[in-house]
């Protein structure tokens, strides 16, 4: 069955220390990974699509990667605006390839 | 500007009334989707659509109906045979399947 799951569910860090959030899963077929900022209340917002291995994206404090089997989305020197739930989708070949299986997310709070 | 909106915000409803969630974009985006987000879980798709007039079940389709008369709308119907309507429903809508724009969200309580 394809799955996603993201870890840690909750990370909470200071304001400058760098950490990273994980999305693994488990798939017949990868056609493309997206990850996705949603605040308390709010629909989410798009923010990186990665679609090969090896792959990365970049924007502002946040930097999207890519393996075979998972992807990294790290936060270098956060800052409490940067505190939000941070959510991975992937689109995958076969099947229903018009929609995306979304993870969990995981709920990040930047303290100053 | 453009972007997609979702009306009202918060939606209260007995049990046994269906209720009808507002979902209008001007992207001009072909698909439109709709989710619903409870706590702990993922967005879980309920319907979605490629092309006016036409739509698929998602993971989660019984207990709800949808309409897409116009590429514009997307309105989805929470009836009364959906066992637990109480949630957090998010409309989007995308040129790329990976890429979609969320509307703000109708939260919804059935009591």
């Amino acid at each position: 069955e394809d799955q996603v799951t993201q870890s840690p569910e909750a990370l909470r860090l200071q304001e400058g220390e760098s950490s990273s959030l994980n999305c693994s899963y488990t798939v017949s077929g990868l056609r493309g990974l997206f990850w996705y900022r949603q605040d308390p209340g709010k629909g989410p917002e798009f923010l990186f699509t990665l679609y090969s291995a090896g792959e990365e994206k970049e924007k502002e404090r946040l930097k999207a990667t890519l393996t075979k089997k998972e992807s990294f989305l790290h936060i270098t020197a956060p800052k409490p605006e940067d505190s939000a739930t941070y959510l991975c989708a992937v689109q995958f070949y076969g099947g229903a390839t018009n929609k995306l299986i979304f993870g969990t997310g995981t709920l990040l709070a930047v303290q100053p | 500007d453009g972007g997609i909106t979702q009306s009202p915000k918060y939606l209260f409803r007995k049990e046994g009334q269906n209720v009808t969630l507002s979902c209008e974009q001007n992207l001009n985006h072909d698909a439109m989707y709709w989710y619903r987000q409870d706590p702990g879980q993922g967005l879980r798709l309920i319907y979605y659509s490629q092309i006016v007039n036409d739509f698929q079940k998602g993971d989660i389709a019984e207990g709800y109906s949808v309409s897409r008369e116009k590429k514009e709308s997307f309105p989805l119907t929470v009836t009364s045979a959906q066992k637990n309507p109480t949630a957090f429903y998010l409309c989007a809508s995308s040129i790329r399947v990976g890429e979609q724009y969320f509307g703000p969200g109708t939260r919804l309580t059935v009591t």
